[in-house]
């Protein structure tokens, strides 16, 4: 079964500083990542996925991560962080095709960005 | 609509009473998902409908879960005899339904069992 580890529960950054998510994951099959951000009272939105191809991938605001199949990791980044990225990160990957799309999900990072 | 829709946004019950918990996914989305937020637990799957195949309800956590799937479409979670532990957020996403398909997340219903 896969699964998900992400390092770090909470992570507090400076405004304008470097955004790093770490996310670390087991699969027994070629993976298929996922960033979502939950901003309070809201459902999860996608970020970035990776399926296949090209191993960096970028989202939206800013955010872009990188596959490293060596290390297992798909962490996400942002060289700049802004007071609107305050939100909670999870990292998720899919489940084999003989299993649909259903996600198994890592525990959270919470992201605070101070002024 | 634009996204899926869950309703209500809020549910609290009583111990030992049923809930319903409906979910509108968007139009054209063939595969829908029921996932669980805790404290405790993270964020967890519950049950997948796709289609007309039977739905993988490998995530429910015991035989008081149910969720049933109408026309394809609108779908409806039901907790009976609620248990303290119960109380979460139930978040529904949908999908096209190809293998990898980006799922898009409701707001979720946060339910408190008292």
């Amino acid at each position: 079964a896969q699964s998900v580890t992400q390092l770090g529960s909470h992570v507090s950054v400076s405004e304008g500083a470097l955004v790093l998510l770490r996310c670390n994951y087991s699969s027994s099959v070629p993976p298929y990542l996922f960033w979502y951000v939950q901003y309070p009272n809201q459902g999860l939105q996608l970020l970035l996925k990776y399926t296949t191809g090209a191993t960096l991938v970028k989202g939206i605001n800013g955010f872009e991560a990188e596959f490293k199949k060596s290390e297992t990791s798909f962490h996400l980044t942002k060289p700049s962080a802004h007071m609107s990225d305050a939100a909670e990160y999870f990292c998720a990957v899919s489940e084999g095709e003989t299993s649909g799309s259903r996600l198994t999900f890592g525990e959270g990072t919470q992201l605070t960005v101070n002024p | 609509g634009a996204g899926v829709s869950q309703s209500p946004s809020n549910k609290v019950t009583e111990k030992g009473k049923d809930v319903e918990l409906r979910c509108d996914p968007i139009s054209g989305h063939t595969a829908l998902y029921w996932y669980r937020q805790s404290l405790g637990q993270g964020l967890e799957f519950l049950i997948y409908f796709q289609g007309n195949s039977a739905p993988d309800k490998s995530g429910l956590p015991s035989d008081r879960f149910s969720a049933e799937r109408t026309g394809g479409s609108v779908s409806t979670l039901t907790i009976q005899r609620t248990q303290q532990e119960d109380s979460a957020v139930y978040l529904c996403a949908s999908s096209l339904g190809s293998p990898h398909g980006i799922q898009y997340f409701g707001a979720g219903t946060r339910l408190s069992v008292l």
